[in-house]
Formats: C-alpha cells, sequence, structure tokens
C-alpha cells in the first residue's frame, strides 16, 4: 500500500520559518520526482517545487522563489520543504506528491498569521 | 509564466456529457493531466498522459487533447460527480509544473 505521512505544519508568524516532511512507502522514492503542491482556503491548486530523483535538479514557482528549499533522502524516504521568510500568502494546505500521480498525502495545514 | 486556462464553471443535467476544457501553448507537446477534488479531500486523478484512466476510475471519464486544448468528458455525468476539476501539465521547458484555475462541476 502506497502512504505519503506528512508532518511539520502549524501557525507561524510572518517572517518565520517551518519544516514540512514526508515520508513515503509502497514505491521506490528515489526513482520519481516528487513535488510540493499547495491550497490556499477557498482557491484552487498550486504547483509549488520539485525534485528530481537524485536531487540533482529542483524548481520553483515564481512566488517562493528564493524563499523555500525542497530536498529528499532517498536512503529515508523523505522529502522535505523548508518554508522561510513566510507570508501571509503562504497559508495554506502543503500537499506532497509523486509527480504526476494519484499519489498524494493528506495534507498539512500551514498558517502564517500574527 | 505558463498559464494553463479553465473554464470557472461548467453546469449539466443529470445524465448528460459535460466536456471541461483546459487551454495552454505547451499542450501541443505536454502531456495533461486531470484531477477530481470533492470539497475537503485531497485530489484524485482521473485521467493521465491526456487519455489515460488509471484503475478504479470509471469508464464514465475520459480525456482528450488536440492541438492547445486538452478536454476531460464526463458521459452521463451524476451529482455525485460534482466536485472541482484540475487540469495540469508542464511548460515547455519541462520541468515547471502548472494548474489550471480549476473548473466546478455542477449536475442539476
Amino acid at each position: 500500500e502506497v502512504q505519503l505521512v506528512q508532518s511539520g505544519g502549524g501557525l507561524v508568524q510572518p517572517g518565520g520559518s517551518l519544516r514540512l516532511s514526508c515520508v513515503v512507502s509502497g514505491f521506490t522514492f528515489s526513482s520519481y520526482w516528487m513535488s510540493w503542491v499547495r491550497q490556499a482556503p477557498g482557491k484552487g491548486l498550486e504547483w509549488v517545487a520539485n525534485i528530481k530523483q537524485d536531487g540533482s535538479e529542483e524548481y520553483y514557482v515564481d512566488s517562493v522563489k528564493g524563499r523555500f528549499t525542497i530536498s529528499r533522502d532517498n536512503a529515508k524516504n523523505s522529502l522535505y520543504l523548508q518554508m522561510n521568510s513566510l507570508r501571509a500568502e503562504d497559508t495554506a494546505v502543503y500537499y506532497c506528491a509523486r509527480d504526476g500521480s494519484d499519489y498524494w498525502g493528506r495534507g498539512t495545514l500551514v498558517t502564517v498569521s500574527s | 509564466s505558463y498559464e494553463l486556462t479553465q473554464p470557472p464553471s461548467v453546469s449539466v443535467s443529470p445524465g448528460q456529457t459535460a466536456r471541461i476544457t483546459c487551454s495552454g501553448d505547451a499542450l501541443p507537446k505536454k502531456y495533461a493531466y486531470w484531477y477530481q477534488q470533492r470539497s475537503g479531500q485531497a485530489p484524485v486523478l482521473v485521467i493521465y498522459e491526456d487519455d489515460k484512466r488509471p484503475s478504479g476510475i470509471p469508464e464514465k471519464f475520459s480525456g482528450s487533447s488536440s492541438g492547445t486544448m486538452a478536454t476531460l468528458t464526463i458521459s452521463g455525468a451524476q451529482v455525485e460527480d460534482e466536485a472541482d476539476y484540475y487540469c495540469y501539465s508542464t511548460d515547455s521547458g519541462g520541468y515547471h509544473r502548472v494548474f489550471g484555475g480549476g473548473t466546478k462541476l455542477i449536475v442539476l
């Protein structure tokens, strides 16, 4: 059974930092591109970032470039999203997902507010 | 930045065929994927690589792509198909992903 178990969300003040984690089981994690996707309250899905199988390439949506960093640890079957300089507009449910697939985590809520 | 354009809503009567479109300049060369999202739930993939249906997805869901437009077709739409539908693809460079703005399917 495929599982993507997320952790790390919560409430953070503007300008603060948060690290999201996603532990994968049920498929060969190191063989796939992985993505983070977010959904602000009442809004649509937004792709945030993705990372190549070996971690050698990563890409970001313009709105998070320079503030967010995606990374992975294939030995731990884990995907991460380091979020710095957080803004109110980053408030959303964040999902980890195997790129272009039906394998998604359940989502974790990140709230940026003072 | 690259964009995929969907109509905000599509409305059909029960039993009718619903068609949801997605337009993007890179679609002639890049696959389209379609996700269904019911209220409060995680997205579910209903079509991948333009026209392939994942296992467990009913045959009523089909996809096609021609030129700069991809289309999700739901045959015999029912109330339980009411959801938001998002197309998903890649820009011409091949690495930046993008979602369309989403289409609310209304069946009444």
